[in-house]
């Protein structure tokens, strides 16, 4: 089976601070791995994607992933926090397949950046 | 270019009362799967499909239907209302493209109060 734990339901910094949200995962096989983010009233929209090529993933603004297998973690982090970063974030977890059923999303973590 | 459409953006039922949520997209993508999202739980699969005349359950499918007569549109129909299906739904889409099947595009959600 698989799951996602995303640590932290609330983050603040400060803007021009790192962000750093956690995401662990379970999984019996080996896993695809993605971030979402969601704005106020707003769908999500995928961030990046690990799919096993690279375990260092690069996303849309600014944003990077490491996939750590002997963690079990893939860990969302941006060198420098901007006010229009705050947003929630998803982290979220496949087993692969041609099956929706295999997708599961994390709690959700709410990003809050200080001017 | 529309991407995912979904109406009404809100509404209010009384427990008992039966609705369908519209979810529309323009893209040509053969799948579409429909999640609800509730305060700390992330978004849960409750029923999606991967192409005209196919569908299948999701994690929370009951109480709910789906069907797919065309490759645009999804529909979501909730049977009997009831106060738990209280919740924000989001329909989302993907392309039939790679091993891994998971939600690409979102619409902005529909707001559902049942009473």
């Amino acid at each position: 089976a698989q799951s996602v734990t995303q640590l932290g339901s609330h983050v603040s910094v400060s803007e021009g601070a790192l962000v750093l949200l956690r995401c662990n995962y379970s999984s019996s096989v080996p896993p695809y791995l993605f971030w979402y983010v969601q704005y106020p009233n707003q769908g999500l929209q995928l961030l990046l994607k690990y799919t096993s090529a690279a375990t260092l993933v690069k996303g849309i603004n600014g944003f990077e992933a490491e996939f750590k297998k002997s963690e079990t973690s893939f860990h969302l982090t941006k060198p420098s926090a901007h006010m229009s970063d705050a947003a929630e974030y998803f982290c979220a977890v496949s087993a692969g397949g041609s099956s929706f059923n295999k997708f599961y999303f994390g709690s959700g973590t709410k990003l809050n950046v200080k001017p | 270019n529309a991407g995912v459409t979904q109406t009404p953006k809100f509404q209010v039922l009384k427990t008992g009362q039966s609705m369908t949520l519209q979810c529309a997209q323009d893209m040509n993508h053969e799948y579409m799967s429909w999640y609800r999202q509730d305060p700390g739980m992330g978004l849960r699969l409750i029923h999606y499909s991967v192409g005209a005349g196919i569908t299948d359950q999701g994690e929370v499918p009951n109480g709910y239907n789906v069907s797919r007569s065309t490759t645009e549109d999804f529909p979501l129909r909730l049977l009997s209302a009831a106060p738990s299906q209280t919740s924000v739904y989001f329909c989302a889409s993907s392309p039939r493209v790679g091993a891994v099947r998971f939600p690409q595009h979102f619409g902005d959600g529909t707001r559902l109060s049942i009473l």
